[in-house]
């Protein structure tokens, strides 16, 4: 299975709400990456997790948080966002920060109105 | 220095040509070179990858030359299909003293014309 899944694919949230982005894959990779993505732009990363820790915060802002609950699942919780933020939010995972072949999810597609 | 500068923006071709992607970088410390395919509404896949001790490398109808000395590689797809019209994205990646980047060029749209 060389799939990674992200939910939901669409999200619409007001500047005030909390929400979290789902990722998960089950190839038994153990790096775990998050990108945004602007329309007609290539992908920007913002988090890189390797063996369940944060090794990379390409200085995102703290309304942008991360969490690796196990090797498989990777989620970003969202707050307080702001409508600039709308963009793919794309997930990808390596078989470790060392391999560089990344295969990516689908995105989520996030409005902030 | 960080940067990847990636042309054309966007390229036309009738189908069995072979567009041509450029990219260029700055930074000697890269030393993976990947091509990443992406239609619209879908996440980027890797197509095919480099690094810096080969000039050449072949997958299927896809090819990446590569330019140590002038620090430019680019994709070649043989033999082109409709079904190859998608957003090109070249990127380079490196990780030294801890810090790991992977940057991604501007992208290129192929249209490939039946």
């Amino acid at each position: 299975d060389t799939e990674v899944t992200q939910t939901p694919k669409h999200l619409v949230m007001g500047m005030t709400n909390k929400k979290s982005l789902k990722c998960e894959q089950h190839m038994g990779h153990r790096a775990m990456y998050w990108y945004k993505q602007k329309a007609k732009k290539p992908p920007e990363l913002m988090f890189v997790y390797s063996y369940e820790k944060l090794s990379i915060n390409e200085s995102v802002p703290s309304r942008f948080s991360p969490e690796c609950p196990n090797s498989s699942l990777l989620n970003l919780h969202l707050h307080a966002l702001q409508p600039e933020d709308s963009a793919l939010y794309l997930c990808a995972s390596s078989q470790d920060r060392g391999a560089r072949e990344q295969y990516f999810g689908p995105g989520t597609r996030l409005t902030v109105t | 220095q960080q940067q990847v500068k990636q042309s054309p923006q966007s390229l036309i071709v009738q189908k069995g040509g072979i567009p041509i992607i450029n990219c260029a970088y700055e930074n000697t410390a890269f030393d993976y070179f990947p091509w990443y395919q992406q239609f619209p509404g879908k996440g980027p896949a890797l197509l095919i990858a480099i690094r810096p001790d080969v000039s050449e490398k072949k997958e299927g109808r896809f090819t990446i030359s590569f330019n140590k000395s002038a620090k430019q590689f680019s994709l070649h797809i043989m033999d082109s299909q409709p079904g190859d019209s998608a957003t090109y994205f070249c990127a380079a990646s490196s990780i030294t003293s801890g810090t790991y980047k992977y940057i991604f060029g501007t992208g290129t749209r192929l249209k490939v014309l039946a």
